[in-house]
């Protein structure tokens, strides 16, 4: 099994470009999610999926949207970047029964110029 | 709201030290689920411990010891004789249900010198 796979892994932007950050996941696990990882502020949620089709916001949702029509995979979408943006993206899917842990991606580190 | 404080930004040791991390937490929820991921130079997180709110037993695997405390909120992380492979970032989280919808700590980082 492959895990949970994130590409790329890394990515350079200019500001103002769109990009789409892949996430699949090979468990058929229910729940998928995205985070974001900046220095000293652990990681923040920003969206998540509770099943395909189902998608709600996180803790810091602005800039980013996301879909879920299947259940193996999960992109991130980044309408137009902007410096603020980055950061390490980290995707992370578990089983819908609460006991279980988030199984994370290797990470992917975006930087917006 | 939650929240996860993990004030030790960073901790350096000397290798065969003991090293303890701290982690507070704060939610409303009568249950929840606290977790530790270590994040090693490469990277990516790695899944220690799982413990829910019911279960204020503590645990041991190895070198690594957990103390869950309800009663002031703490769940800290004891790494015994510490070796250089400990090197990393350590993070505590929370979660109220949901399997992955995660509120971490700004982490620890810890540095073992050999």
């Amino acid at each position: 099994n492959a895990g949970v796979t994130q590409t790329p892994k890394f990515q350079v932007l200019k500001t103002g470009q769109s990009m789409t950050l892949q996430c699949a996941q090979d468990m058929n696990h229910e729940y998928m999610s995205w985070y974001r990882q900046d220095p000293g502020m652990g990681l923040r949620l920003i969206h998540y999926s509770v099943g395909a089709g189902i998608t709600d916001q996180g803790e810091v949702p602005n800039g980013y949207n996301v879909s879920r029509s299947t259940t193996e995979d999960f992109p991130l979408r980044l309408l137009s970047a902007a410096p603020s943006q980055t950061s390490v993206y980290f995707c992370a899917s578990s089983y819908s029964n609460r006991r279980t842990e988030a199984f994370f991606g290797q990470g992917t580190r975006l930087t917006v110029v | 709201a939650q929240k996860v404080t993990q004030a030790q930004t960073e901790i350096s040791v000397v290798e065969k030290e003991d090293v303890t991390l701290d982690c507070v937490y704060e939610t409303r929820d009568t249950t929840y689920y606290l977790f530790w991921y270590k994040q090693p130079p490469s990277g990516e997180l790695v899944f220690l411990i799982r413990r829910n709110s019911f279960d204020e037993q503590n645990e041991i695997s190895g070198r690594y010891s957990w103390n869950f405390q309800k009663s002031t909120s703490s769940f800290n992380f004891t790494i015994t004789a510490s070796q250089v492979v400990d090197s990393a970032v350590y993070f505590c989280a929370l979660t109220k249900a949901a399997g992955n919808k995660l509120t971490f700590g700004g982490g620890t980082r810890v540095l073992v010198k050999p």
